[in-house]
């Protein structure tokens, strides 16, 4: 069975501009999550969607946002990008909230 | 809120020798603890999980971890490490019972394998 894909895998984008990331889950998984992961910040919590609906969001501006489509796949979304925004943003997917997530490579996004 | 502090963001063994990865929890509720394991250029692996069932947890590639109540930690250990254990540990903790959504992280330990 296929992982967690993620495209792309490299961005560069300037500051101001907009991103979207996607995400496509492991066939069947029907919860995804988002987590950004820079040097400073560590690991930290964008937002979960399950069924196309946000159940969890984290603590983060609302230039982040994301949707999730019906047949489960994920985008996410920053928009008037910042230095700050530059990071790896992993994926993950599993069966329903609250089941153990597999994680894709990331999007490595650099913003100058 | 919920957290974990990972002691050491570098931690370097000789091949053979003890991997001791240490994580401290700070949670108002009983928590649900994992570790991650991530290679470069790599996603996040999920190498064990605490959910109260057992104190003594056992994952994968060797690696186990004991819940210890009294001291609020979750040491991640392996009796022998072996080159291929050279990678970034992340500890998490969760208030659901298994690695679901919000899983909030620790800083991460980058543990170095040398002959």
């Amino acid at each position: 069975k296929a992982g967690v894909t993620q495209t792309p895998r490299y961005l560069i984008k300037t500051r101001g501009q907009q991103v979207t990331l996607s995400c496509s889950p492991i066939s069947g998984h029907r919860s995804v999550s988002w987590y950004q992961q820079t040097p400073g910040q560590g690991l930290q919590f964008l937002f979960e969607y399950f069924s196309e609906t946000q159940r969890n969001k984290g603590n983060f501006p609302g230039r982040f946002s994301g949707r999730q489509f019906s047949n489960s796949r994920s985008e996410m979304n920053v928009s008037t990008l910042e230095l700050g925004d530059s990071a790896l943003y992993l994926c993950a997917s599993s069966l329903a909230s609250g089941n153990e997530q597999f994680f894709g490579p990331g999007t490595r996004l650099t913003v100058l | 809120a919920q957290s974990v502090t990972q002691l050491g963001s570098h931690v370097s063994v000789s091949e053979g020798a003890l991997v001791l990865l240490r994580c401290n929890y700070s949670s108002s509720v009983p928590p649900y603890l994992f570790w991650y394991v991530q290679y470069p250029n790599q996603g996040l692996q999920l190498l064990l999980k605490y959910t109260s069932a057992a104190t003594l947890v056992k994952g994968i590639n060797g690696f186990e971890a004991e819940f210890k109540k009294s001291e609020t930690s979750f040491h991640l250990t392996k009796p022998s490490a072996h080159m291929s254990d050279a990678a970034e540990y992340f500890c998490a903790v969760s208030d659901q019972p298994y690695s679901g959504y919000a899983l909030n992280f620790g800083k991460g330990t980058s543990l170095l394998v040398t002959p």
